[in-house]
Formats: structure tokens, C-alpha cells, sequence
């Protein structure tokens, strides 16, 4: 299956400080990915649509001008906690959706999620 | 509008026993329907998949079928194993809608040796 690697895993950082976290999809294109917030005991909760080339589509409530988004090319988005503070702590989890018209197991619109990135504000 | 509800946990069960998590849905149209697994400590992996009415989605020995008068995707597994033990995301992706997934609150299951 098609591989989503984000990086760091794992990040601490001090309150008021940003951190970027990114997300690649390895071995295919991906003009859409979506950036997940997972808390603690919870299910995901979709933040926002990273669109290749264009701007993101938040989801309500989230802010946008704390949650930066760029997705500057088909195989990498960025999500940038700006300002962080300690309720920004959670597990942020990326997801991919191959490029529609490549051929095999894409044509259902698979959903393909990296690893995670656990981020500490302290 | 759309959504997934699936049984609470966490499930404790010992190795070998049958396994049922309860995932029923709302949508608009005919959506998609998923089951993911998330491994301590790792992100979301696929399980199994269907995209229509009576499709069965099979992997690893789970099970589900898309059961449209019910509006239901149980997952079943007829032996587990402790390998088994992690979180169980029940998912939608609805035709009219297409770009979003919508998942269940995820069910934690526990196999014990």
C-alpha cells in the first residue's frame, strides 16, 4: 500500500514557541491531505483540508492563524502550531489521498495516515 | 448529515475468544465504509474496506459486512489474538461529500494471554 511518513514523531516544545510538522506521502501523489487532531481516549477530529496550490479549508472552530497549513507540492503539507501553548498538546495525524486517476487500489479514495506526531507544549 | 457510532470500550478478551464491535452509520446517499486499526503508539492503518450494499471486507482474519437495511458494519474476528489488542476506528466516507472521512469514537480492545 501507498506510504504517508510525518515528521518529527515526537516534538517538546516551550510555550510561545511554533513547530512545523511534516507530512509526505513516499510513493504517490497527493493533491488533497488532512490534518487529524486525536486527544487522549478520543477518536480524530478533522482540523482541516490541505489542498495542493491553494489554500486550506479549516474545519469550524479551528483557528486558522494558529493552525498555518501549506501544501506546496503533490507530495508534502506542513502544519505549523504557531504560539504553542500547553492545551495544544495532542497527537496530530496526517492523512493522504493518492491523485485520483492513477490506477490499482486508489480508484476507491483510500485514505492513507503517517504515523502520527505527538507534540508536548510545556 | 453524516456519522459513525460505534461501542464503547475498552473489550476485554482472552486469546482465542470471538470478537464483535458494533459500528452502525448515518448518511447521505451510499458512502464507503471502513474499519481502521491504531497500534500503540502509531498512526491509523486500514483493516478492511467496502463500498457497497452486502460487500464483505476481510483482512487478517476481521470481518465486516456492509449491511445497508441495517446501516451497520460490525466487525468480527472469530479467534483473537493478544496481538490484536488496539484501538478500532469504525469510518464513513460519503459519496456526496467526498473528501471527508467521518469516524467513530474508535473502541479500545484488550487480549489477554
Amino acid at each position: 500500500g501507498a506510504v504517508v511518513s510525518q515528521h518529527p514523531s515526537w516534538v517538546i516544545c516551550k510555550s510561545g514557541t511554533s513547530v512545523k510538522i511534516e507530512c509526505r506521502s513516499l510513493d504517490f501523489q497527493a493533491t488533497t491531505m488532512f490534518w487529524y487532531r486525536q486527544f487522549p481516549k478520543q477518536s480524530l477530529m478533522l482540523m482541516a483540508t490541505s489542498n495542493e496550490g491553494s489554500k486550506a479549508t479549516y474545519e469550524q472552530g479551528v483557528e486558522k492563524d494558529k493552525f498555518l497549513i501549506n501544501h506546496a507540492s503533490l507530495t508534502l503539507s506542513t502544519l505549523t502550531v504557531t504560539s504553542a501553548h500547553p492545551e495544544d498538546s495532542s497527537f496530530y495525524i496526517c492523512s493522504a489521498e493518492p491523485r485520483a486517476g492513477l490506477a490499482g487500489g486508489f480508484r476507491t479514495g483510500e485514505l492513507f495516515f503517517g504515523e502520527g506526531s505527538r507534540l508536548t507544549v510545556l | 448529515g453524516n456519522s459513525v457510532t460505534q461501542m464503547e470500550g475498552p473489550v476485554t478478551l482472552s486469546e482465542e475468544a470471538f470478537l464483535t464491535i458494533n459500528c452502525t452509520y448515518t448518511a447521505t446517499g451510499y458512502p464507503s465504509l471502513f474499519w481502521y486499526v491504531q497500534y500503540p503508539g502509531e498512526g491509523l492503518q486500514l483493516l478492511l474496506k467496502a463500498t457497497k450494499a452486502d460487500d464483505k471486507g476481510s483482512n487478517k482474519g476481521f470481518e465486516a459486512t456492509y449491511r445497508k437495511e441495517t446501516t451497520s458494519f460490525h466487525l468480527e474476528k472469530g479467534s483473537v489474538q493478544v496481538s490484536d489488542s488496539a484501538v478500532y476506528f469504525c469510518a464513513l466516507r460519503s459519496r456526496g461529500n467526498f473528501n471527508k472521512f467521518y469516524f467513530g469514537s474508535g473502541t479500545k480492545l484488550n487480549v489477554k494471554p
